[in-house]
């Protein structure tokens, strides 16, 4: 089993820029969650789905989008990157109430 | 939200120390995990603990869930124990999301 898999680990993106992070489970997993990581901070939630297409915002939505088309996939998108958004980003999934797993995350850089 | 405190922030040890790290939460929780993240970023989940005891080879941990803290034991720390230790509670309303403290950062000298 390759867990929680995140593509890619690291970008640079120019302000206005748009892409889309990719999150992976191969558990079976039917709760999905994306967290960013700032200095100094823990993990803050951004979204979170409860099952296949189904999506719903968490603390800090603004400025990002979430598709869950497949049980397995979890997509993060910035539309318009800014600085703000400059962060290290983790997925995790989980099953029920129980132990959350975290993929590698992701760096992104926006200049 | 819930509110989650750890301490202390930050923590140097010889090899071979034992230590105490503590969680203190605002509310009641039903679901309660310490997370590892080592100097790579990587973040481990070492216990899912909502109450009671439980141990995982040096490591332990301790949740009094009616008095709303939680405690994590290291015995004899090694380097590759080094790192930032996060508890995380239950955010009521998101699908079992976790909310996380501050962390404490860990460092294991030789």
């Amino acid at each position: 089993n390759a867990g929680v898999t995140q593509t890619p680990k690291f970008r640079v993106l120019k302000t206005g820029q748009s892409m889309t992070l990719l999150c992976a489970q191969d558990m079976n997993h039917e709760y999905m969650y994306w967290y960013r990581q700032d200095p100094g901070m823990g993990l803050r939630l951004i979204h979170y789905s409860v099952g296949e297409g189904t999506t719903a915002k968490g603390e800090v939505p603004d400025g990002y989008n979430v598709s869950r088309l497949k049980k397995q996939n979890f997509l993060l998108g910035l539309e318009s990157a800014a600085p703000s958004q400059t962060s290290v980003y983790f997925c995790a999934s989980s099953y029920s109430g129980t132990q959350q797993y975290f993929g590698p995350g992701t760096r992104l850089t926006v200049t | 939200g819930i509110q989650v405190e750890q301490s202390p922030p930050d923590l140097i040890l010889q090899e071979g120390a034992n230590s105490t790290l503590r969680c203190n939460f605002s509310d009641s929780v039903n679901n309660l995990q310490w997370f590892h993240q080592n100097p790579w970023g990587q973040l481990i989940n070492l216990f899912y603990i909502p109450s009671g005891t439980k141990q995982n080879g040096r490591l332990s941990a301790t949740t009094v869930a009616t008095e709303r803290y939680s405690l994590l034991y290291i015995s004899s720390s090694q380097t590759t124990d080094s790192g930032v230790y996060f508890c995380a509670v239950e955010a009521p309303g998101t699908g079992y999301a976790l909310n996380f403290g501050k962390g404490t950062s860990l460092l294991v000298t030789p």
